[in-house]
């Protein structure tokens, strides 16, 4: 057990729809990142927060958000679902620093398998 | 550009035998990171190990070992006598300046008893 808790497991929705997913980080970890897994892409960086504030951006879509509350949770929003947008969508936390540190270990949680019918 | 190749999509071998699991990778930067992790059928990502770019050192941790090479940009990781329970999918993945995980597309790893 990674200590990071993503909400809910799966996710069954239709296009068009919006939905919020969930991550809790390992306990005094600072930083939260969300990364989508597909068969066609592969495993994609999509945002980092630390401490609240946006720490990276990837090739996360206009549709889509996140945001970092001040008890260290975050969720990403998806909006407009297309097709395209069925992934496990992966949150990981590290330990964070006030300057990037490309060298920290991630724990990743379970992932949110989301379909869009 | 970062980048990262595992060229291997699928490996199957029989139980005890050694496989490697090859990692390419490409980068601008004379400073990184490399990682392995390992996705078994239950889904979730486990960090295996971390490497920066100025440690060549190769790195053994039980059944376990990792051989870096700089000047084939190479991150090769050896499972030594693998059992069932290592069946798996294996990513190779790159850190730079920014802080985020470059992936490869991974390594399906079966374990036939």
């Amino acid at each position: 057990d990674s200590g990071v808790t993503q909400t809910p497991k799966h996710l069954i929705t239709a296009t068009g729809q919006r939905v919020t997913l969930r991550c809790s980080p390992r306990s005094g970890d600072l930083s939260v990142y969300w990364y989508q897994q597909s068969l066609d892409q592969g495993l994609q960086f999509l945002i980092q927060y630390y401490n609240g504030e946006e720490r990276a951006k990837g090739n996360i879509l206009e549709r889509f958000s996140a945001q970092q509350f001040p008890d260290l949770h975050s969720e990403l929003n998806l909006s407009s679902l297309e097709l395209g947008d069925s992934a496990l969508y992966f949150c990981a936390s590290s330990v964070g620093s006030h300057r990037p540190a490309p060298n920290e270990k991630l724990f990743f949680g379970s992932g949110t398998q989301l379909s869009v019918l | 550009a970062q980048k990262v190749t595992q060229a291997q999509t699928e490996i199957s071998v029989v139980e005890k035998e050694d496989v490697t699991l090859d990692c390419v990778y490409e980068t601008r930067d004379t400073t990184y990171y490399l990682f392995w992790y390992k996705q078994p059928p239950s889904g979730e990502l486990v960090f295996l190990i971390r490497r920066n770019s100025f440690d060549e050192q190769n790195e053994i941790s039980g059944r376990y070992s990792w051989n870096f090479q700089k000047s084939t940009s190479s991150f090769n990781f050896t499972i030594t006598a693998s059992q069932v329970v290592d069946s798996a999918v294996y990513f190779c993945a790159l850190s730079e300046g920014a802080q985020k995980l470059v992936f490869g597309q991974g390594t399906r790893l079966t374990i036939n008893p």
